[in-house]
């Protein structure tokens, strides 16, 4: 039973095309995290949802929008792709207790062709 | 600009060493570290969640120290194996809810 699911986990798309990635964690979580694993395995934080709340947007380009139905989910919608956005896209989830951890979905490989 | 910054990048070892690294962070607005071991084709597992000055703590072989003060927190090895061989990652954690992640330290353990 994934505590943190991603779907799909290898996705293929051409230029232009709009394309969605779904998130949902059934920990129960306030937190919900997109993160984007550059080449060099780097993390780098995209967004951060509270409750259903964006509480954190990082330079992002405005062709990624994240949406946040209820808090077990957070769906990333990204418009009009791009050959740089070809990368690995892991969500997380972590309680709003500061002494937990977060938990990670098991990644999304986006290749734009 | 929030950086978290880890060290050595990548490290080589014998099985049977004993190896360290190394995590800085900014010290203000400091809420909590978080260390991760994250293997090639899994996602992140967290290890050691410290909030506390001074906190130490241990899973088997691996332990961790937190010095908040000075923004810096050591993840010790002893006797490394071969499955231990991953990338370690630190996140800082702060009051904005940022989670924050190094660039990792990739440990590789020879037998």
């Amino acid at each position: 039973d994934t505590a943190v699911s991603q779907t799909p986990k290898y996705l293929v798309t051409q230029m232009g095309n709009d394309k969605s990635i779904k998130c949902e964690q059934n920990l129960g979580h306030d937190t919900m995290y997109w993160y984007k694993q550059d080449s060099k395995k780097f993390l780098k934080i995209m967004f951060s949802y509270n409750n259903k709340e964006l509480i954190i947007n990082e330079t992002v380009p405005n062709r990624f929008s994240p949406k946040s139905p209820d808090k077990a989910h957070l769906n990333l919608h990204i418009n009009s792709l791009e050959l740089g956005d070809s990368a690995v896209y892991f969500c997380a989830s972590r309680d709003r207790d500061l002494n937990t951890e977060a938990f990670f979905g098991q990644g999304t490989r986006l290749t734009v062709v | 600009i929030l950086n978290v910054e880890q060290s050595p990048q990548s490290l080589h070892v014998q099985e049977g060493d004993s190896t360290n690294f190394t995590c800085s962070f900014p010290s203000s607005n400091f809420y909590a570290l978080h260390w991760y071991r994250w293997e090639t084709a899994k996602s992140p597992e967290a290890l050691f969640v410290m909030t506390l000055n001074g906190d130490e703590k241990k899973k088997g072989r691996i332990s961790a120290t937190l010095n908040t003060k000075e923004g810096y927190s050591y993840l010790y090895i002893k006797g490394s194996q071969p499955e231990d061989s991953a990338t370690y990652l630190c996140a800082f954690y702060n009051q904005g809810g940022k989670l924050i992640f190094g660039q990792g330290t990739e440990l590789s353990v020879k037998p």
